[in-house]
């Protein structure tokens, strides 16, 4: 099943404790993305890489730091939390423009990871 | 800079009531539009989205989007909603020659009661 997978769920932590989020796509997608999600803001991106080794800021993306070295796995970085950084969490995949089986630029979303900072 | 508005927050409306969910962008270029859907504690799913062509579009679960682009539109239809229809909508648009990144509205929440 063509899916994207993100671990943990659901991470209670406590501030300047690291850690990290992993995020995994089955689809052989070239572009993943990190958003964040919160209420009345809608979803905004963290950072988002174009292919191995290449990733690049998005909207948001202090506080965070990610790596690409596989072009399957895409990891959020919290490298010291804090109580702002508390929010959910979505990793998406997508095939880069013109590219992919007649399905355009769709992101596809995984299942969100619901982080608490104390 | 590029922004997504939602016009209504929060939406309640009875079973088999009709459905019209407002989203204007402000981008200047060509762009792509998506209309996703978030069930309680469940991901995103895409419901429809337009690239080209008919500006009239037809997604899932029988929602509909017109692109309207005089007005910067993106405007989500459905005729009669369900109790199952109890989500929070997201307007998205990307603009083309990027690198598809989305630019998501805030979201409406819409509550059918039976």
């Amino acid at each position: 099943e063509a899916q994207v997978t993100q671990n943990p769920r659901y991470l209670i932590t406590v501030t300047g404790k690291k850690l990290t989020v992993t995020c995994s796509q089955n689809m052989n997608h070239e572009y993943m993305s990190w958003y964040r999600q919160d209420p009345g803001l809608g979803l905004r991106q963290i950072y988002y890489s174009m292919n191995v080794e290449v990733t690049d800021k998005g909207d948001v993306p202090e506080g965070y730091k990610v790596s690409r070295k596989e072009k399957r796995n895409f990891p959020l970085i919290l490298e010291s939390p804090s109580p702002n950084q508390t929010s959910l969490y979505f990793c998406a995949s997508s095939f880069p423009p013109g590219q992919g089986v007649g399905i355009g630029n769709e992101q596809f979303f995984g299942p969100g990871t619901r982080l608490t900072v104390l | 800079a590029q922004s997504v508005s939602q016009h209504n927050h929060h939406v309640i409306l009875s079973e088999a009531a009709s459905l019209e969910l407002g989203c204007n962008y402000s981008y200047g270029g060509t762009v792509n539009l998506f209309w996703y859907v978030q069930y309680p504690g469940q991901h995103l799913q895409l419901l429809l989205k337009y690239f080209s062509g008919d500006p009239l579009v037809k997604g899932i679960k029988g929602f509909e989007a017109e692109f309207i682009k005089s007005k910067f539109s993106f405007n989500l239809r459905k005729p009669s909603v369900q109790w199952s229809d109890t989500a929070e909508y997201f307007c998205a648009v990307m603009p083309s020659g990027g690198y598809n990144k989305l630019i998501f509205g805030a979201g409406t929440r819409l509550a059918v009661h039976p």
